[in-house]
């Protein structure tokens, strides 16, 4: 089992429509949770980072994380064209070392 | 205020020859990480060095990769004799403190092997 899955996806929803991305993972050592967008050839941008259980609204972007299901979701409201990239969850331990486990990530395409 | 710089962005090498990739964390920073993205793959965890150490190296290929962060300069990620196998985008990201699972990733560089 991998330690980080994520929907492999595409999703293709159209504007305006309410976005839910999820990611599973194994390892309870995880404490930090992160969600990236990627712009196709471009780097990983940090969208919501979040620590331990609970949400984080900020502006059309909500995360959420439920550590007893090991879950975590990244909700868009009123989508637009400009979101369609791939979203990248990633977690970490705490501790000195925080290297990042990544899901696979998944491409999102919002249709005007 | 610059974010975290990589350079070259593009990188074309023939099997066998060696490549060099730089990074240049974000000011202030003094931890950084290297990140492989593989086609079809998610980024993949290679190494953490903050300055003139590695602290954790448990993601490298045991051969041809070294990495290293001097006490001037970036940090530089080496691959020797590259192998086609080797082409990916390569990341490099940087934090602030020790800890700092806020991660800030520069554009990468893609690396063709021919």
């Amino acid at each position: 089992q991998k330690e980080v899955e994520q929907d492999p996806g595409p999703l293709s929803v159209p504007e305006g429509a309410i976005v839910s991305l999820n990611c599973t993972y194994s390892n309870s050592a995880f404490q930090y949770f992160m969600w990236y967008r990627q712009y196709s050839r471009k780097g990983p941008e940090l969208l919501m980072y979040t620590y331990s259980s609970g949400n984080k609204e900020d502006g059309r972007f909500t995360a959420q994380v439920d550590k007893s299901s090991k879950y975590i979701s990244l909700f868009i409201r009123d989508s637009q064209p400009s979101d369609s990239a791939t979203y990248l969850c990633a977690m970490s331990p705490t501790g000195a070392n925080s290297k990042l486990t990544f899901g696979k990530g998944i491409t999102l395409s919002v249709r005007p | 205020n610059a974010g975290v710089m990589q350079n070259p962005r593009h990188l074309v090498r023939r099997r066998g020859q060696e490549a060099r990739l730089r990074c240049s964390p974000m000011k202030g920073h003094s931890h950084v990480y290297w990140y492989r993205q593989l086609p079809e793959e998610g980024l993949k965890f290679m190494v953490y060095l903050q300055k003139e150490n590695i602290i954790d190296e448990s993601g490298m290929p045991k051969e041809r990769f070294s990495a290293e962060f001097p006490k001037e300069g970036p940090s530089i990620l080496r691959i020797q004799q590259v192998v086609r196998g080797d082409s990916a985008a390569y990341f490099c990201a940087s934090s602030p403190r020790t800890g700092g699972n806020e991660q800030f990733f520069g554009p990468g560089t893609r690396l063709t092997v021919l």
